[in-house]
C-alpha cells in the first residue's frame, strides 16, 4: 500500500518568506508526528497530532512554527518569516495507533537562503 | 540534554563481518526502543524494534540485544553485506508519543 508522502520534496525560499509543507499520513493512521532533521541536530520531534488534536507541541522551536491537521489525515507544517537556521529535512510520520511503531515519509528539504 | 547517546559515529566493516552499534539512555519511562535506517535523500525506515520484556529480539541478519539494568541496547548485523550501508538512528520512546532519537551511526560495508 502507499506509504507517507510529502510534498514538495525540495523547497527553497528567501528568507523572510513564509513556507508551507505537506503530509499525507498512511490511510487510516490516526497518529501523525512531525520531525526535523538537520546536520548538527540529528532528527528532533516537533509535534504530534491524534486526529486533529495536537496534544504534544513541545517540540516546535518558535512561535514561527505551526501545524494544523484536517479532517484526520493531510496535515500542513507552517513556517512563518523563514530564517537560514530554519534550513533542514522536515520529516512527517505517522502509526496506525497510541504508541505504535512509526512510519516516515521521504522528507522535505527546506533550504532558506 | 541529549537522552540517548549513540557510537560509534561511523563505522568501516569487511563484507560480511558483524557491524554492532550501540545506544545508551538515561529516561527510566522509555518501554519502546527502535532502530530505522536511512538513506541518503530517503526518509528513515524502521529495521527492528525492541520493548523491555525481553532481553534479545532478531529479525534475520539483525539482532537486538537489551540490558535494562544498563540501560543500553545494540544493533548487530550479521554476515554485513554493502547494501547495508546507510545511516543507522537508534530511538527510545516513553512517557510520550515522541521518538527520541540517537546522533545516528553511517555504516559503511566495504565489498
Amino acid at each position: 500500500g502507499a506509504g507517507v508522502s510529502q510534498s514538495p520534496s525540495n523547497k527553497v525560499t528567501e528568507k523572510g518568506k513564509d513556507v508551507e509543507l505537506r503530509c499525507d499520513p498512511i490511510s487510516g493512521h490516526t497518529a501523525l508526528y512531525w520531525y526535523r532533521q538537520s546536520l548538527g541536530q540529528g532528527l528532533e520531534f516537533l509535534i504530534y497530532f491524534q486526529g486533529n488534536s495536537a496534544p504534544d507541541k513541545s517540540g516546535l522551536p518558535s512561535d514561527r512554527f505551526s501545524a494544523e491537521r484536517t479532517g484526520g489525515s493531510v496535515s500542513t507544517l507552517t513556517i512563518q518569516r523563514t530564517q537560514q537556521e530554519d534550513s533542514a529535512v522536515y520529516l512527517c510520520a505517522s502509526s496506525s495507533s497510541w504508541k505504535g511503531e512509526q512510519y516516515f515519509g521521504p522528507g522535505t528539504r527546506l533550504t532558506v537562503t | 540534554q541529549q537522552q540517548v547517546k549513540q557510537s560509534p559515529q561511523s563505522l568501516i566493516v569487511q563484507k560480511g563481518g558483524i557491524s554492532i552499534i550501540n545506544c545508551a539512555y538515561e529516561n527510566t519511562a522509555f518501554d519502546y526502543f527502535p532502530w530505522y535506517q536511512q538513506f541518503p535523500g530517503k526518509g528513515p525506515a524502521l529495521l527492528i524494534a525492541i520493548r523491555p520484556d525481553v532481553s534479545e529480539k532478531k529479525e534475520g541478519r539483525f539482532t537486538i540485544s537489551f540490558n535494562k539494568s544498563a540501560k543500553q541496547f545494540s544493533l548487530h548485523i550479521m554476515d554485513s553485506q554493502p547494501g547495508d550501508s546507510a545511516t543507522y538512528f537508534c530511538a527510545a520512546q516513553g512517557g510520550s508519543e515522541k521518538l527520541v532519537f540517537g546522533k545516528g551511526t553511517k555504516l559503511t560495508v566495504n565489498p
